[in-house]
């Protein structure tokens, strides 16, 4: 148990359907990261919000849309995905945002929703 | 461009067997952590290294941060089914003035009993 947890943990969709994905840390951090994870490929950053606020989106295609109401929750809203967006999302956390300053952060990533989209 | 390379891609061994897991860059972290990933779940942090040519253990495994602080590696002394899984090294890059938080392209480990 790292204190992040993800609901849900396998989620199989349709090109038109609508669905969320819900990501909350239990760890008092302020910073919350969305990562994709394809198989054969590295760990993508999609997103990153610190203290509530997005800090990074990295060139993510519209049809996902991120939602951090508090630093505690953060939400992956999906709708009119492609079949190519099947994959491993997860969502960690840290004290402090990772990368910022050179700060040595490490991050406590959920177990990760299985997405597949037919 | 993929800036932390992790080699080998895939390594399958029989239980018992040493083995060394290598993460490298061209360019300079301030510091370096290494996950492991096992089926099914997220990855979950094994060490950080922050000095030019630390080692730290932890059991039977070994990390060593390169003097440079471009590259790290990863030792396994006999190898148990447990440790299979995807190991990651990460780390912050600083690169055109920023500072960013990359992951490798990891390790795919399995131990066979």
């Amino acid at each position: 148990e790292t204190g992040v947890t993800q609901t849900p943990r396998h989620l199989v969709m349709g090109m038109t359907n609508k669905k969320s994905l819900k990501c909350e840390q239990h760890l008092g951090h302020n910073a919350m990261y969305w990562y994709k994870q394809s198989a054969k490929k590295p760990l993508e950053l999609m997103f990153v919000y610190n203290f509530k606020e997005q800090t990074e989106n990295n060139s993510v295609p519209s049809r996902f849309s991120p939602e951090c109401p508090n630093s505690s929750h953060l939400f992956l809203h999906l709708h009119t995905l492609q079949p190519e967006d099947s994959a491993l999302y997860l969502c960690a956390s840290s004290h402090a945002r990772a990368g910022s300053l050179a700060t040595n952060e490490k991050l406590f990533f959920g177990s990760g929703t299985q997405l597949s989209v037919l | 461009t993929q800036l932390l390379e992790q080699s080998p891609q895939f390594l399958s061994i029989q239980e018992g067997e040493n083995l060394t897991v290598y993460c490298n860059s061209s360019s300079v972290f301030s510091s370096l952590q290494w996950y492991r990933q096992e089926p099914g779940e997220g990855p979950v942090l094994l060490v950080t290294v922050v000095t030019g040519g630390e080692v730290k253990k932890l059991k039977r495994l070994t990390f060593q941060f390169g003097d440079a602080r471009k590259d790290s590696s990863l030792h396994i002394t006999a190898a148990q089914p447990g440790d299979t899984g995807l190991y990651l090294c990460a780390g912050d890059l600083r690169s055109s003035g920023t500072y960013k938080y990359i992951f490798g392209t990891g390790t795919r480990l399995k131990v066979l009993a």
